[in-house]
C-alpha cells in the first residue's frame, strides 16, 4: 500500500512569492491535515480538510491556504511568502476525524 | 483552546533502562492521544495510541497510560535500544481540534 506522498520535496523561494505544495493520501483517507515543523520545534497545524471540505484551520493568517479535490489529494498554498514561512511543510491522512494519521515525507521550504 | 505541554524537551538514558514521557493537556473533552516518533530527517511514525475510555496500552516495549482526572498522559519505554533515539510528540485530539506537544529528544547511550 503506497504511504502518503508529497512534493516537491524540497523548494527554495524568495520572499513576496507563492508557493504551491501538493499531498496525495493513502488510498481510501478522506481526511487530509497539513502542518508546520519549524526547524527545532514541533508540529505546528494548519489546516484539515474532509471529504473536500475545510473542516478547521490552526492559528495561521489568511495567506495560507489550500483545497482538497475529489481523489481527496489536496494543495497548500502560501502567498506573499515571509522569511519565518522557512520550515518543513507536512501532510497527513486518515480514515476521519480521530483516526491514526500516517505522515508523508515532506515538503521543505527555504524562503531566501 | 487546547494547550499541550510535554516533558522533558531532551531525555538520555542508558542502552537497557527505560524511558519516561509526560504530556499533559488543558481540554478535558479532548479525548484521543497519538504518540508520533521522528527520526532524524524522516516522517512522524505513529507508534502508539490510547482513546479516553482506557486507561493503559501497551505494545510490546512501549506503554502508554491516561489520567483523565489529572489530565496527563505518559509514554513508557523499557530496554530501550540505540534504535529508539529519536524525536517523540504527543497529541491531544478532540472532535476538529489537533495539538501537538513540542517533542521530546531521545537519546539510547550504547
Amino acid at each position: 500500500e503506497a504511504g502518503v506522498t508529497q512534493s516537491p520535496t524540497h523548494l527554495i523561494k524568495t520572499r513576496g512569492q507563492q508557493v504551491t505544495l501538493r499531498c496525495s493520501p493513502i488510498s481510501g483517507h478522506t481526511s487530509v491535515y497539513w502542518y508546520q515543523q519549524a526547524l527545532g520545534l514541533g508540529l505546528q497545524f494548519l489546516l484539515w480538510y474532509d471529504e473536500g471540505e475545510e473542516r478547521n484551520r490552526g492559528n495561521f493568517p489568511p495567506r495560507f491556504s489550500g483545497r482538497q479535490f475529489p481523489n481527496y489529494s489536496s494543495e497548500l498554498n502560501v502567498n506573499a511568502l515571509e522569511l519565518e514561512d522557512s520550515a518543513l511543510y507536512l501532510c497527513a491522512s486518515s480514515l476521519g476525524a480521530r483516526q491514526p494519521q500516517h505522515f508523508g515525507d515532506g515538503t521543505r521550504l527555504s524562503i531566501l | 483552546g487546547e494547550n499541550v505541554e510535554q516533558h522533558p524537551s531532551t531525555l538520555s538514558v542508558q542502552e537497557g533502562d527505560s524511558a519516561v514521557i509526560k504530556c499533559t493537556y488543558s481540554d478535558s473533552a479532548s479525548n484521543y492521544f497519538p504518540w508520533y516518533k521522528q527520526e532524524l530527517g524522516k516522517r512522524p511514525q505513529l507508534i502508539i495510541d490510547i482513546r479516553s475510555n482506557v486507561g493503559e496500552k501497551k505494545d510490546q516495549r512501549i506503554a502508554v497510560t491516561l489520567n483523565k482526572t489529572a489530565k496527563h498522559f505518559s509514554l513508557h519505554i523499557t530496554e530501550t535500544q540505540p534504535e529508539d533515539s529519536a524525536v517523540y510528540f504527543c497529541a491531544a485530539i478532540r472532535g476538529n481540534q489537533f495539538y501537538f506537544g513540542t517533542g521530546t529528544s531521545l537519546t539510547v547511550i550504547p
